[in-house]
């Protein structure tokens, strides 16, 4: 149980175009899901907390108007990377917790690749 | 703001020596977890720790969370080939439930 998956796992864009990546769980309900953004032999950096039917809350420094999150369900969250440039190349790791535990369980991640 | 750091940042290991790695809080925690990523792959949860003092065991690996809350260690006996990896503690400080992140640990074991 309690599997996330995330489409694409890989994708190369031009710049200026936009991305959409969906984060599901496949059996369960996630009033919550997060964004991650890792760079190579990094640590993980939270982007973003996102609440099914509310507005997702940003971390500092994040922007949102670029990264637009829509959590219009209890099983999918998706992030849309808008006007994509070649410094927003990296991988994007969403996860999901239970609703009532406190461990996330990780999506495979997307690698996005701006040329 | 809230921080844990995790020492040391990386470990490279002869196959059947022990590993340990560590996190401190700035602020006391209401639990901790520690997740490994292997190379390519997406972080996977270990074990969560909640009480203070508490020790925790899955087979060769020993978890333990300080009497204060603010530290955990992460000690793996006799490593093996399927180890290598980077490991990350992860603390909750029990306010928006978000988790705040260590750095992590990659750990490299030669056979």
């Amino acid at each position: 149980g309690a599997v996330v998956s995330q489409h694409p796992s890989r994708v190369i864009c031009k710049s200026g175009t936009s991305v959409k990546i969906e984060c599901r769980s496949l059996d369960f309900q996630a009033t919550t899901m997060f964004w991650y953004r890792q760079f190579p032999k990094q640590s993980l950096m939270l982007m973003a907390t996102s609440n099914e039917g509310s507005k997702a809350t940003y971390e500092q420094g994040v922007e949102k108007d670029k990264f637009l999150i829509n959590h219009a369900s209890l099983t999918l969250s998706t992030l849309t990377v808008t006007s994509a440039h070649p410094e927003d190349s990296s991988f994007y790791i969403c996860s999901a917790r239970l609703l009532a535990g406190n461990e996330q369980f990780f999506g495979p991640g997307t690698r996005l690749t701006v040329l | 703001g809230q921080q844990v750091m995790q020492i040391p940042q990386y470990q490279h290991v002869q196959e059947g020596e022990d590993f340990t790695t560590y996190c401190n809080s700035s602020t006391t925690l209401s639990n901790i977890q520690w997740y490994k990523q292997r190379p390519g792959g997406h972080p996977v949860f270990l074990i969560q720790l909640v009480k203070s003092g508490e020790v925790k065991k899955q087979k060769r690996l020993t978890f333990q969370f300080g009497e204060a809350k603010k530290n955990s260690s992460l000690h793996i006996t006799a490593t093996q080939t399927t180890d290598v990896g980077t490991y990350f503690c992860a603390g909750d400080a029990g306010n928006n439930r978000k988790l705040i992140w260590g750095l992590g640990t990659s750990l490299a074991v030669n056979p």
